[in-house]
């Protein structure tokens, strides 16, 4: 049973553009989502993080919004460039001494130039 | 400084073969977790370690076994490896109390 669902599997972005991967959860016990970024040949990195009690979180061109009503989030990314270029992941972990990250299934993103 | 190692980098094995994948930390993490990785499937947790001297299953246990060997230490047996094993395994940690899960570069295992 997946439990993080997530959406495009791939997306293309011309330079200068904005891409917006979007994942949604069932699981109400969530309470922490983070996004990791995997270039290829690479492990996943951690990229930006977001708790329910906030409804965005900026890091650089990197924004994370959470709709805590609608249990979805979603990663946008300004500004794409070709470097961004990689596989990002979405996560949510359930905390209450689970040592468990539930991830997405991944979303390649290729930015053209 | 080297964060998360894994070996080796690649491995062929033949089915019913034997085989450890090794992994160290030395960020002085209590928690150690290996996922594998496949087409399409995300990364899915396979065992986990909270701290030295435990361990316990992931969501696809089937097939592995781990040992937390030190608090850096974190190793994953295939005892008789079959096809379905070909994946790329990643070793990660975190520190106590801390959600931020570190990475290592991987290891690319063919089952043939």
């Amino acid at each position: 049973q997946q439990q993080v669902k997530q959406s495009p599997q791939s997306l293309i972005v011309q330079k200068g553009g904005i891409s917006i991967i979007n994942c949604a959860y069932e699981n109400t016990a969530f309470d922490y989502f983070p996004w990791y970024q995997q270039f290829p040949g690479k492990g996943p990195a951690l990229l930006i993080a977001i708790r329910p009690d906030v409804s965005e979180k900026k890091e650089g061109r990197f924004t994370i919004s959470f709709n805590k009503s609608a249990k979805q989030f979603s990663l946008h990314i300004m500004d794409s460039q070709p470097g961004d270029s990689a596989t990002y992941f979405c996560a949510a972990y359930s905390g209450a001494g689970s040592y468990q990250l539930t991830f997405g299934k991944g979303t390649k993103l290729s930015v053209i130039p | 400084n080297a964060g998360v190692t894994q070996t080796p980098k690649f491995q062929v094995l033949k089915t019913g073969q034997s085989m450890t994948l090794q992994c160290a930390q030395d960020m002085n993490h209590n928690s150690m977790y290996w996922y594998r990785q496949d087409p399409g499937m995300g990364l899915r947790l396979i065992y986990y370690s909270a701290s030295e001297g435990t361990t316990d299953k992931g969501e696809v246990p089937n097939g592995y076994n781990v040992s937390r060997l030190n608090k850096r230490e974190f190793s994953l047996r295939l005892e008789s490896a079959a096809p379905s094993q070909t994946s790329v395994y990643f070793c990660a940690s975190s520190a106590q109390g801390v959600v931020e899960q570190y990475f290592g570069p991987g290891t690319r295992l063919t089952v043939t």
